[in-house]
């Protein structure tokens, strides 16, 4: 069964410096999104990514972030210089159809540990 | 702007026994719900979802949930608990108009032997 896939699956850096986080979504899946969750608690929306460009973002979503789909397979998001709080697990997802009517599917997380 | 809101924690009960874990919903226009379920350390996993017609769906590993409009509610249902659905179960509601999912606090469902 396709699944979305995450790399790494843990990374520990210190404040200030940049980060990037991968994707690889479901191959035929046009939607991809980023959330984080911070320690098992509530999965906070960070954006969405359609046709190469972000359809929509959250106040999270500052200029400390970024997406980008550098080819036809990965979606990465990078943190430009990491606080302590951005420490959380990040996960990416992806839909199928256009229509919002899909489920995301999402992948396994990335845990991020900023010292 | 589209909100959820799980009013439990924690629900306990055990293993046999129906099991309800609760949800509410606002939006602007009409709802498309979802529930989602997460085991530890592990990513989020899709266990049903209401978009239109019928107000009960029946989802994964023999879940339902409940749509009423009137309410704002969907909660999640199961006949019989195991102590396997134990779990972390979240809410998550999409205004027709957008693209974002939105989640509730997630609730933690603990079944007993």
């Amino acid at each position: 069964e396709p699944e979305v896939t995450q790399t790494p699956s843990h990374q520990v850096t210190q404040m200030g410096q940049e980060v990037i986080l991968r994707c690889v979504p479901i191959s035929n899946h046009l939607y991809f999104y980023w959330y984080r969750q911070i320690l098992g608690q509530k999965v906070e929306f960070l954006v969405s990514f359609y046709n190469n460009e972000i359809s929509e973002k959250s106040e999270i979503f500052d200029d400390q972030f970024s997406v980008e789909r550098p080819d036809g397979s990965n979606f990465t998001l990078k943190i430009r210089s990491t606080k302590l709080e951005d420490s959380a697990m990040y996960f990416c997802a992806s839909k199928a159809e256009t229509a919002n009517t899909g489920e995301l599917f999402f992948g396994e997380g990335s845990r991020l540990t900023v010292l | 702007a589209q909100s959820v809101a799980q009013p439990e924690d924690q629900v306990n009960v055990a293993e046999g026994n129906p099991l309800t874990v609760k949800c509410t919903y606002s939006v602007s226009g009409n709802p498309y719900l979802f529930w989602y379920v997460q085991y530890p350390n592990r990513g989020l996993q899709f266990l049903l979802k209401y978009i239109t017609g019928d107000n009960l769906v029946k989802g994964s590993y023999g879940f339902e949930a409940e749509f009423n409009k009137s309410q704002t509610s969907f909660h999640l249902k199961k006949p019989s608990a195991l102590v396997s659905d134990s779990a972390l179960y979240f809410c998550a509601v999409r205004d027709r108009g957008f693209q974002k999912l939105v989640f509730g606090t997630g609730t933690r469902l603990l079944v007993s032997p």
